[in-house]
């Protein structure tokens, strides 16, 4: 059984920094990529970054590029999402989730599996 | 980015109902088309691929069918289990983009 289990949320005050952790298990990691997913309250889906089973490729909406990084390890099955000069409109749950293939964005993708979300609040 | 826009954003139903929700594309994306179920509290479920592949598990009412830019997910007869907010994802090309949502309530 896939599992997701993210970790790191919290409040953060304007400009700060937070690390976000997902752990995985049930499937072999390195070969799907993953993805995060955030959705600010009451608001729908907006997707945020992407890497690819390798590793060897990373994606980011324009909302975070700069901002953001991706990145995973796969000796741990982790993936994490290092945020930098948080702003109130990253105030979000932020989703973890697998695809269905390693490289992001390929033939037929989807996000089969997601973690239950953590929420980052960015406000002094 | 192709952008997707889902009609209506919301609509009540009782149970028994047929409900039908819209999902366009701003740019043709043949069937790469994919639909999410999301309750309350939880995160999104994959109900659909493909436009109108079923996932393993997913009650036959429903379905999923277009083509092109113009899609289309229906619940035969809804169930009290269904009431949630669904969301259509285009996987045609990056970045994958969702649509806005559209949230069932009970009438």
């Amino acid at each position: 059984e896939v599992q997701l289990l993210e970790s790191g949320g919290g409040l953060v005050q304007p400009g700060g920094s937070l690390r976000l952790s997902c752990a995985a298990s049930g499937f072999t990691f390195s070969s799907y990529a993953m993805s995060w997913v955030r959705q600010a309250p009451g608001k729908g889906l907006e997707w945020v970054s992407a890497i690819s089973g390798s590793a060897a490729n990373t994606y980011y909406a324009d909302s975070v590029k700069g901002r953001f990084t991706i990145s995973r390890d796969n000796s741990k099955n982790t993936l994490y999402l290092q945020m930098n000069s948080l702003r109130a409109d990253d105030t979000a749950v932020y989703y973890c989730a697998k695809g269905s293939a390693g490289v992001w964005g390929s033939y037929r993708y989807t996000d089969t599996d997601w973690g239950q979300g953590t929420l980052v609040t960015v406000s002094s | 980015d192709i952008q997707m826009t889902q009609s209506p954003s919301s609509l009540s139903a009782s149970v028994g109902d047929r409900v039908t929700i819209t999902c366009r594309a701003s740019q043709t994306i043949s069937d790469y088309l994919n639909w999410y179920q999301q309750k309350p509290g939880k995160a999104p479920k994959l109900l659909i691929s493909a436009a109108s592949s079923l996932l393993s598990g997913v009650p036959s009412r429903f379905s999923g069918s277009g083509s092109g830019t113009d899609f289309t997910l229906t619940i035969s007869s809804l169930q009290l289990e269904d009431f949630a907010t669904y969301y259509c994802q285009q996987s045609y090309s990056t970045p994958l983009t969702f649509g806005g949502g559209t949230k069932v309530e009970i009438k």
